[in-house]
């Protein structure tokens, strides 16, 4: 069973559409989380959402909206996508928020904007 | 500057080898963390660490709180643990910040 899953696992698209990725946690966490893996493979955090309520919400732009259907699900939409929005995004999730918890990644999502 | 610095960015060695990653710190945590990311992308929780010295098989991670640093040392290196070891802090604000990685290759 995996803890923590998304999809799709590969997502190539053109400038201007909308796209979502997806993300569920079998582990009975209360924290989820975005994070944005650039081509120079560096992880930046996007968002956090604890029981469903937004926490973190770093600078993104707004052409990006996190939704938090329930504790275990946690997604990410995409509007006008952008050729800079090309990266690997993963989820994670943790037992809680305050940051002195395991994290638990996805697989990531590739996205590829041409 | 980045408030996480990692040393070195890439380290190749040879099998058997005694390896030691570093990773120094400007903010006030709550916890660090080691992870692991293989060549196929997946990233895997290694440790967390808030004070001391943690050991699981062959990896050690350390912690020194006054002087802001950490390692992370694997002995007896094997192929396999080729992959690139990030390290991580969570801020007292609950953000996570992320060094740029250490690639490392173990040659057989």
């Amino acid at each position: 069973d995996t803890a923590v899953s998304q999809t799709p696992k590969y997502l190539v698209t053109q400038m201007g559409n909308d796209k979502s990725i997806k993300c569920e946690q079998n582990l009975g966490h209360d924290t989820m989380y975005w994070y944005k893996q650039d081509s120079k493979k560096f992880l930046k955090i996007m968002f956090s959402y604890n029981n469903k309520e937004l926490i973190i919400n770093e600078t993104v732009p707004n052409r990006f909206s996190p939704k938090s259907p329930d504790k275990a699900h946690l997604n990410l939409h995409i509007n006008s996508l952008e050729l800079g929005d090309s990266a690997v995004y993963f989820c994670a999730s943790s037992q809680t928020s305050g940051g002195a918890y395991e994290q638990y990644f996805g697989p990531g999502t590739r996205l590829t904007v041409t | 500057k980045n408030e996480v610095e990692q040393s070195p960015q890439n380290l190749t060695a040879q099998e058997g080898e005694f390896i030691t990653i570093n990773c120094s710190y400007s903010v006030g945590i709550s916890a660090l963390h080691w992870l692991q990311q293989h060549p196929g992308g997946g990233i895997v929780s290694l440790f967390m660490l808030s004070s001391g010295k943690k050991k699981h098989g062959r990896l050690i991670a350390t912690i020194n709180i006054q002087e802001k640093h950490s390692s992370l040392h694997i002995t007896a290196s094997h192929p396999r643990d080729s992959a690139v070891y990030i390290c991580a802090v969570s801020r007292r604000d609950d953000k996570i910040i992320f060094g740029k990685g250490t690639r490392l290759h173990i040659l057989p």
